[in-house]
């Protein structure tokens, strides 16, 4: 069946950084982009960004470029999240989603921690 | 982009029928048909409800149902149920391709 797996779950401290995978299966990887998405204790979901699969091209959100680097290996059918400079409010469950408009496909959630 | 606007929360008892708004402006929600719907029980991911403000993906009950007026769109669930209690969130993808969410609404079944 199509689904997502994500690493697991990270304890970073501030300053660091930290890389997220999200292996795809069941379906042909470079079909669709995959956006990650992030959510941290108690609160709201929030769009970090997107990556399309077929050509590894990149849609950042704003509050986040700079910091936040999206790739993919196709030999693998993976898509990696690194986000840099943590800080403690960078606390959150990381998603990843297949597609962009209507996410259709989720992962599991990976928790980042991040604290001295 | 300015976010969009949902209620803290709605609550129906079984078998009745909420809807939940999300409100923007006439340039993004007023503008284009680019909504989507998630529900997101505690705990676990979202999963899709509804795309392109009144697509239901394949296995969504009909009991889901998604319009748009205006500015603002909706998530009208039908024939309340006890599992239908969640969060519930409206996006947005936007014409610079970006995606934007609505601050959530948690919906509590009486």
């Amino acid at each position: 069946q199509v689904q997502l797996v994500q690493s697991g779950a990270e304890v970073k401290k501030p300053g660091a950084s930290v890389k997220v995978s999200c292996k795809a299966s069941g379906y042909t990887f470079t079909s669709y982009g995959i956006s990650w998405v992030r959510q941290a204790p108690g609160q709201g979901l929030e769009w970090m960004g997107w990556i399309s699969a077929y050509n590894g091209n990149t849609n950042y959100a704003q509050k986040l470029q700079g910091r936040v680097t999206m790739t993919t290996d196709t030999s693998t059918s993976t898509a990696y999240m690194e986000l840099r400079s943590l800080r403690s409010d960078d606390t959150a469950v990381y998603y990843c989603a297949r597609r962009l408009d209507g996410m259709d496909v989720w992962g599991q959630g990976t928790t980042v921690t991040v604290s001295s | 982009q300015s976010a969009l606007t949902q209620p803290p929360s709605v609550s129906g008892s079984p078998g009745q029928s909420v809807t939940i708004s999300c409100t923007g402006t006439s340039s993004d929600v007023g503008s284009y048909n680019r909504v989507s719907w998630y529900q997101q029980p505690p705990g676990t991911a979202p999963k899709l409800m509804i795309y392109e403000v009144s697509n239901r993906p394949s296995g969504v009950p009909d009991r889901f149902s998604g319009s748009k007026s205006g500015n603002t769109a909706s998530l009208t669930i039908s024939g309340l149920q006890a599992e239908d209690e969640a969060d519930y969130y409206c996006s947005l993808y936007t014409s610079s391709s970006t995606l934007v969410f609505g601050g959530g609404t948690k919906l509590t079944v009486l």
